[in-house]
This record gives structure tokens, C-alpha cells and sequence, in this order.
């Protein structure tokens, strides 16, 4: 089954330093990457995604790539501000699985002011 | 936007009781809905696909006797923890997509305390 690594597993950066979170999946069948941002005991919500067909997308301060040969993609945020302190989550989800998502270990991002 | 809702969203019980949790999709039809498992500071773990009209599809270690799945109407799964105990204890979370959608909607969760 699909295999997905995050790192790093804590991050702190500095209001207004952008923050870099990668991952990587082991099944080349995956064609959906979602990023989820979840606060303490509250249910994950998107903040972007990308198909296989596409390298890069971008939202306002938040862009993620695609590396479909080398089978990583990265989730890069500008500007950080405090209120992005949370936890990032990568995901992957093939049509082999019924479209159900793997997701990665998690990252928890700190934002000091 | 498409809704997830879960019922209850905590629940406390004894141990050696049952459990059930509730999914429901509010303004779509699901023919799908999945459900996970979050142990505290840990990933979402799949624990089961939910097939309406069928029966689910387990992950591996998962014990389907102990977490039943009834996916019953298009709008509706529901997950029953039998005979519950303390390492049961964890944030349920199911998560649905509308026909054509690639983003899965997720529940706001059910936090399982096992006594």
C-alpha cells in the first residue's frame, strides 16, 4: 500500500520566515496530495491540494509542488504568522485504495512572534 | 460547501460497553464515507472504508468484529465500538467526498474516553 513520509516532525520559525514541510510517497498510482492544517482537537481542514498533473500551485502566502519522478512534493508558507501555528499533515490518495487518503506523521509548526 | 457531521462529538463510557458514533453527509450523498482513528499527537489512521449497500472494507489490524460498520442510507455510516476499553480510547474521525470532488470533507470528530 501507499507510504507516506513528512518531515520534519517540528518546526519553529520566526513571524514572517517561511516554513517548508516535505513529503514523499512510495506509489507512483497516487494522483491526489492534499495538505490539511488541524488545530488542537479540532477536525483537519484543506488548505491546498494538487493533482499529478500539475507541478505547482499557489494560494495567496501558501504553494505546494509536485515532483511526480522523484515522488515528493512540499508545502511552502510565506509571511508566517502566529495563527499558522499548528499541525500539517500530507496526504496521498490513489484510486487503488478507494480514493481513502494516507497521510503523513505530521508536522507541528510553531510561529513566535 | 459540503457538511460533515458527527454524533456525539464525546462520549465516556465503562469499559465492556459499546460505543456507537455516527456519520452523516448534510447536504450530499455519499456512497463512500471513510473513518479514522487520531491517537493523541498522531496521524490520522485509516481504520475502514464504508460502502453503502455493502459491507467495509477493513485495514489491515483492524478488527472488524470489534469495530462494526453500518453504512445504511447515502447520507449515513455509522461505527460501533464493542466491548470497549481503555487503548480504544481516541479521536474518531469519518471523512466523505461528493460525486466528482477530489477534496475529502471531514467530521468534526468523536473523542472516545474509555474508563
Amino acid at each position: 500500500g501507499e507510504n507516506v513520509e513528512q518531515h520534519p516532525s517540528t518546526l519553529s520559525v520566526q513571524e514572517g520566515d517561511s516554513a517548508v514541510i516535505k513529503c514523499t510517497y512510495s506509489d507512483s498510482a497516487s494522483n491526489y496530495f492534499p495538505w490539511y492544517k488541524q488545530e488542537l482537537g479540532k477536525r483537519p481542514q484543506l488548505i491546498i491540494d494538487i493533482r499529478s498533473n500539475v507541478g505547482e500551485k499557489k494560494d495567496q502566502r501558501i504553494a505546494v509542488t509536485l515532483n511526480k519522478t522523484a515522488k515528493h512534493f512540499s508545502l511552502h508558507i510565506t509571511e508566517t504568522q502566529p495563527e499558522d501555528s499548528a499541525v500539517y499533515f500530507c496526504a496521498a490518495r490513489t484510486s487503488n485504495s478507494g480514493y481513502a487518503l494516507n497521510f503523513g506523521k505530521g508536522t507541528s509548526l510553531l510561529v513566535t512572534p | 460547501g459540503a457538511v460533515v457531521s458527527q454524533h456525539p462529538s464525546r462520549v465516556i463510557c465503562k469499559s465492556g460497553t459499546s460505543v456507537k458514533i455516527e456519520c452523516r453527509s448534510l447536504d450530499f450523498q455519499a456512497t463512500t464515507m471513510f473513518w479514522y482513528r487520531q491517537f493523541p499527537k498522531q496521524s490520522l489512521m485509516l481504520m475502514a472504508t464504508s460502502n453503502e449497500g455493502s459491507k467495509a472494507t477493513y485495514e489491515q489490524g483492524v478488527e472488524k468484529d470489534k469495530f462494526l460498520i453500518n453504512h445504511a442510507s447515502l447520507t449515513l455510516s455509522t461505527l460501533t465500538v464493542t466491548s470497549a476499553h481503555p487503548e480504544d480510547s481516541s479521536f474518531y474521525i469519518c471523512s466523505a467526498s461528493p460525486v466528482g470532488y477530489n477534496e475529502q470533507f471531514f467530521g468534526p470528530g468523536t473523542r472516545l474516553t474509555v474508563l
